[in-house]
């Protein structure tokens, strides 16, 4: 069955941009995450929904950075006037359960670059 | 605040070697653990999940073991292979919160 699908894969911005990132969770899981990814680095957490509630924030690193997943399903994570230090891969993950910490399940990520 | 580490950073082996990955974290109170592998440009792919209750997990020539005592979970990588060059991380899930916090990973070259 198909997977978690991200889009765009590469993203490039001059600093100052808008962007917005879309994530596709596998149908039927209530959890979606956002990581971000720095090079050579494991992921950090961003932000966790259960089905269209945000539960929790807590790793938005400010205020231009803001997600959302307005009917439980496709997630986007938007991040205002992008900063160099804002370019990482962001990866996206669902899970089924609600149960804590089942099984997550990610995609490809969108690899950002801001120029 | 849990931190992850993981030792080597990098490894390289002979193809048919047996392989132990290391990875250390500093809050034992944890609810499960998950290793992944990330080949480069793409995401992470599930490879193990162990319960805080269990103390290994097993999938072909994989084998995971957890002690949560000593924050301590090794990964097991039998006859390694040239298809198993990739990062592997761990990710533990914490009792509060629902996400996981990950290691920086080990880079594996498996050469032939």
């Amino acid at each position: 069955g198909a997977g978690v699908s991200q889009s765009p894969r590469y993203k490039v911005a001059k600093r100052g941009q808008d962007v917005a990132l879309r994530c596709d969770p596998i149908s039927g899981h209530v959890s979606l995450f956002w990581y971000q990814q720095a090079l050579g680095q494991g992921p950090e957490f961003l932000t966790y929904f259960q089905n269209e509630a945000q539960l929790d924030k807590s790793g938005l690193p400010s205020d231009r950075f803001f997600a959302e997943r307005p009917e439980g399903s496709v997630s986007t994570l938007k991040i205002q006037r992008t900063q160099q230090e804002d370019s990482a891969v962001y990866l996206c993950a669902s899970s089924l359960a609600r149960q804590r910490l089942h099984e997550q399940f990610f995609g490809p990520g969108t690899r950002l670059t801001v120029l | 605040k849990q931190e992850v580490t993981q030792i080597p950073a990098a490894l390289s082996v002979p193809e048919g070697e047996n392989l132990v990955l290391n990875c250390s974290f500093t809050d034992s109170a944890i609810y499960n653990l998950q290793w992944f592998r990330q080949d480069p440009g793409k995401g992470l792919t599930s490879l193990l999940l162990i319960q805080s209750s269990q103390r290994e997990q097993t999938s072909g020539r994989l084998n995971a073991s957890l002690d949560k005592s000593s924050g301590r979970s090794t990964l097991y990588i039998a006859a390694s292979q040239p298809g198993d060059s990739a990062t592997y991380l761990c990710a533990v899930g914490r009792n509060y919160g629902q996400n996981f916090v990950f290691g920086p990973g080990t880079r594996l070259s498996v050469l032939p």
